[in-house]
This record gives C-alpha cells, structure tokens and sequence, in this order.
C-alpha cells in the first residue's frame, strides 16, 4: 500500500488565486512528521513546509499552510494568493517516527501550473 | 542557509562505464542521502550515511555503491553503469537529530544519462 498518495498529477490556478495540492498518508506509527517540498523545473528539491503529528494547530509559513486532518490522514497544502513562480512539482513527504534510518517517504508529486 | 551542492548538474555516460556523483554539505550535517527520481515513482532512497564511513541501504540500493570518507562529502558510485540507471540524482542531507522533525535539505541534482 501507498505511504503517501497524491491524487492530482496535474493542477491549474489562476494568478493571485488560492489552490489547494492533496496529499493523504498512511502509517500506524503515533508520531510522524509531514513535509512539503517544491521543485522548480531547474531540479532543486526546496523544504516549504512540515507538520508534526502532535502539533495542535496546522502549520503556516508564509503564502504556505498545511490543512492537516489527523482522523482523515491527510495534510493538504495550502498556497494562498499564486503567483508565476509557484508553477512547479509539489511533493509530500513522511518520516515515521519508529523509522530509525531518517527516511523519507515521497509521493509521486502534483504538477501546478499558474497563468496570469 | 543549508548549501548541499552536486559536482554535476548534468552527466552523460556510457554503458559499463563507473560514474561518481558527488555531494557536499556545508552545515556539519550529521546525516546524508542519496536519492533517485523518476516520473510517476517519486523519489526513493538508494543509500544513506549517518555518520563517517557508516552507510546503510535504502529501498534500491542494487547496482550502487557509497562512500564518506569525511563528514561533508557523500560520493554515490555506479560500479558499471546500465541504460536503466538513467535517471535524476538528488543528494539531500540533515541535522541527524533523530527526531521527526529533522529537515532534509536537497542539492540541485544530477541528471545522469546512460548510453
């Protein structure tokens, strides 16, 4: 079974419009972390984003916030007000916390285009 | 701000050739990780040190190699590259504190292609 799913392989937004990247996990592990990463089509994998699993309250940073739903298992990410430069590959990530190599479990990524 | 940097943005190799990639941090991470990925498969995990000369398998190790000589570098070998080890490279290191919250931080990648 998939650790971490993405269902949208593709997402389009209007500039200046909120959209909203799915990603839901699975693991019986009680404490984990989330992480959202962003890849620009020169490659580079960039850290936006994390959660942890007793946080009380979703994570913000900046235009970026975390819509983390601990009963449904999903940690959808949140860009507020979209510009050009977010068009890019958008990655969700999880370490379980009984994982003692620091591993990181990727989903397959979403897609987001933004046009003016 | 973190700087893992890659010897290589883009590689072409031949069949059977050995193809270093190499990787250097430059904020005392404990921890480094060589990643692949492919479309549709995201990335997986090849190998990962936690330590000088320590390394551990990840989910694909077969057909690679490592080695960490000194904390900052992390050199991920292909002993005789093959067509189906064309693919992008991440190099990715952190703190190594144990905890779920331990950021990995990514180099540029390499993008090798084998002929």
């Amino acid at each position: 079974a998939q650790k971490i799913t993405q269902t949208q392989p593709g997402m389009f937004v209007q500039e200046k419009e909120a959209v909203t990247l799915d990603c839901t996990y699975d693991t019986s592990d009680p404490s984990y972390g989330l992480f959202w990463y962003k890849q620009p089509s020169s490659g580079e994998m960039i850290f936006l984003i994390y959660q942890g699993s007793y946080d009380q309250q979703n994570a913000t940073e900046g235009r970026y916030s975390l819509n983390f739903q601990k009963a449904r298992k999903s940690a959808n990410l949140v860009i507020s007000a979209s510009q050009l430069g977010d068009s890019a590959m958008y990655f969700c990530a999880m370490r379980e916390g009984r994982s003692n190599t620091d591993k990181l479990i990727f989903g397959t990524g979403t897609r987001l285009q933004v046009f003016p | 701000d973190v700087k893992v940097t890659q010897s290589s943005r883009y590689l072409v190799k031949r069949t059977g050739e050995k193809v270093f990639l190499e990787c250097v941090q430059d904020m005392d991470h404990e921890n480094m990780f060589w990643y692949r990925q492919d479309p549709g498969l995201g990335l997986r995990l090849i190998y990962f040190s936690y330590d000088v000369k320590m390394k551990e398998k990840g989910d694909i190790p077969e057909g690679y190699s490592v080695s960490r000589e000194k904390k900052e570098r992390f050199s991920l070998i292909l002993e005789s590259a093959s067509t189906n080890q064309t693919s992008m490279y991440l190099c990715a290191s952190s703190l190594g504190t144990g905890g779920i919250t331990d950021t990995q931080y990514f180099g540029p990648g390499t993008r090798l292609t084998v002929l």
